[in-house]
Order: C-alpha cells, then sequence, then structure tokens
C-alpha cells in the first residue's frame, strides 16, 4: 500500500460547481498536511495546510480526519482557472522528518 | 515572496555526460530538496540538506551526488548521464518541514 493515495481523476466539473477531493495516509504518526496545486508543465505551488480543526481560505476547505487517515480539499464555486492537479503532502516522524507527495488528482473545469 | 531560481529550464545532454543542475533560493532557508517527478510516479525525493555541506539521501539517490557549500545553493549532479534519469527535476526551500515548501520552476532534462 502506498504511504499517500489520491484518486489520479480526471474530475470534470463545469464552472460554478463544488467539488471535493480525498487523500489517504498509511502512517498513523503522520505530523503535519498540506495542499499544493500544480498547473501543466509548471512547479507545485503551496495551496494551504490542513488542521484537524479545518482550514478555509476563500472557496477552498482543507480538513484532516485523524480516525479515518485522509485530508480532504473542497472548491466550491469552481472557476476555470481551478484546473489543475492537486498534490496532497503528508510530513511524518521517523527520527527525522519525512516529506511524502501524492501523486496528485487532475481537476478539468468547463464553461 | 521566496524565490528559488534553477539555472535551466530545458537541458539536451549525452549519456555518460556529467551534468549540473544548480538551485539557488534568497530566503536563507535551511532545508533544501531535489526531486524528480515522472508521470504516474509523483514526486520522488533524491537528496536533501538541511545545512551547509550536509546532506541526506532521498528516496533514490542512486545516480546522484549533490553539493551545498552555501547556504543558498544547492546543487544536484548526475555523475554519467542515463536514458532513463530523462525527467522534470525540482528543487524545492523551506524553513521547517512543517511550513511547505517552495519549489523552482524545474528543469526539463532529456539525455540521449
Amino acid at each position: 500500500r502506498k504511504e499517500v493515495e489520491q484518486d489520479p481523476g480526471p474530475f470534470n466539473v463545469p464552472e460554478g460547481a463544488t467539488v471535493a477531493f480525498n487523500c489517504t495516509y498509511s502512517n498513523s504518526a503522520s505530523q503535519s498536511f498540506f495542499w499544493y496545486r500544480q498547473d501543466c508543465r509548471k512547479e507545485p505551488k503551496l495551496l494551504m495546510s490542513v488542521y484537524s480543526s479545518g482550514n478555509e481560505d476563500g472557496r477552498f476547505t482543507a480538513q484532516l480526519n485523524r480516525a479515518s487517515q485522509y485530508i480532504s480539499l473542497l472548491i466550491r464555486d469552481s472557476k476555470l482557472s481551478d484546473s489543475a492537479t492537486y498534490l496532497c503532502v503528508v510530513n511524518f516522524d521517523t527520527g527525522g522528518f519525512k516529506t511524502i507527495f501524492g501523486a496528485g488528482t487532475r481537476l478539468f473545469v468547463k464553461a | 515572496d521566496v524565490k528559488v531560481t534553477q539555472s535551466s529550464r530545458y537541458l539536451v545532454k549525452r549519456t555518460g555526460e556529467k551534468v549540473f543542475l544548480e538551485c539557488v533560493q534568497d530566503m536563507d532557508h535551511e532545508n533544501m530538496f531535489w526531486y524528480r517527478q515522472d508521470p504516474g510516479l509523483g514526486l520522488r525525493l533524491i537528496y536533501f540538506s538541511y545545512d551547509v555541506k550536509m546532506k541526506e539521501k532521498g528516496d533514490i539517490p542512486e545516480g546522484y551526488s549533490v553539493s551545498r557549500e552555501k547556504k543558498e545553493r544547492f546543487s544536484l549532479i548526475l555523475e554519467s548521464a542515463s536514458t532513463n534519469q530523462t525527467s522534470m527535476y525540482l528543487c524545492a526551500s523551506g524553513l521547517r518541514t512543517q511550513t511547505g515548501y517552495t519549489f523552482g520552476s524545474g528543469t526539463r532534462l532529456t539525455v540521449v
């Protein structure tokens, strides 16, 4: 089983739709969590951190469920510009921090 | 904003050549990383460094080495390039692992 797993998609949604992605992780010692966005042929860019209490930034909401070992990203009122690949990132402590990137979920928002 | 600069956007090298990829960051970050990204495999860590002259192997260090002589610069070296090292190489830096990373724009390396 991979340490971090994401549905590769693609998710095809119309403008204005709400879409949610999940990311599961296998190591219960995981300490910190992030979502990154990567546009085609560009570098990943940090989108937001993920906390147990939830984290909201405009149309984006990130949530952590430690009991079930997954993180989620919710995008409301999707825009064409939201089309990208979304990577989840999990850090865990193995005596030194280890960072694992998910392979990403592709999102296409259509007019 | 943190800026991470990679020296080349595209490179084409021949099998057996020694290849240097340079990365410079301007925010005094202790931690720097080299990843490669391949379709379907995501980002894989090659090497990282948490201080000047310090380096640690990542998940796929074979065929690579690194150098960090100054805090702001982290170099990736392909000792003898092979076709299976054709990939997108991404450098990243961060203050602490828990705060997330900033990536450079990447170097697309093709080995022929």
